[in-house]
């Protein structure tokens, strides 16, 4: 059964500390998303990859967050530091070529 | 500026009744369109999708519809179970992207039995 799989599924932080998420993609897919939800702004893409390539991540903000794919079955978002403002669920999704993406579980952030 | 717009946060349908999920969209430029479903601490599940060139697509007891030239579109889900009780985000792939989906904020449908 194929999955997108997040770590952690839950974390719970101080401000200013460093959070880092990962994922692992399905196998096979080449494309890399990274979306958060909040209640205010629903699902909001963040950023995305393509063969490990960034394609866009301007929805992301620069000073603290970076994703990175350090190879095909891993792909990492980071926030340093972290705020609580940040706290949200942190979706990875993956897709192949075609249209449908699929979401893992989730990571849920919170900062205190 | 939201591009995908689900006007109702919220909609309760009675078991067995139909139940109509709209969105409407902003950019003549999306070419794909999917619903996913999310219960309350797990990811989107992937429900239906349409493509631009048609008008409908039909999945069971699930059919969406799309009018272009209205740029909207509704998921229908006929009978309506309590099982279906989620939050329904509508989406939509801008041709030119890539394959980046734009989400709607999402709807939270309650089926009562």
């Amino acid at each position: 059964d194929a999955r997108v799989t997040q770590t952690p599924r839950h974390k719970v932080t101080e401000m200013g500390q460093e959070v880092t998420m990962r994922c692992q993609p399905i196998l096979g897919h080449n494309t890399v998303f990274w979306y958060r939800q909040t209640m205010m702004q629903g699902l909001e893409l963040l950023a995305y990859f393509r063969n490990r390539a960034p394609l866009d991540d301007s929805g992301m903000p620069k000073d603290r967050f970076s994703a990175e794919m350090p190879d095909a079955t891993l792909a990492t978002l980071k926030i340093q530091p972290s705020e609580p403002r940040d706290s949200a669920v942190y979706f990875c999704a993956s897709g192949a070529e075609g249209n449908t993406i699929y979401f893992g579980e989730g990571s849920w952030l919170t900062v205190v | 500026d939201q591009q995908v717009k689900q006007n109702s946060p919220s909609l309760s349908v009675q078991e067995g009744r139909i139940s109509i999920l709209n969105c409407d969209y902003t950019n003549s430029m999306f070419d794909y369109f999917l619903w996913y479903k999310k219960y309350p601490a797990e990811g989107p599940t992937f429900l239906i999708s349409i493509s631009s060139i048609k008008d409908k697509n039909e999945d069971g007891r699930f059919t969406v519809f799309l009018n272009k030239s209205a740029k909207h579109l509704s998921l229908h889900i006929v009978p309506s179970q309590p099982g279906d009780s989620a939050v329904y985000f509508c989406a939509a792939r801008n041709g030119g992207s890539q394959g980046n989906l734009i989400f709607g904020k999402g709807t939270k449908l309650s089926v009562k039995p």
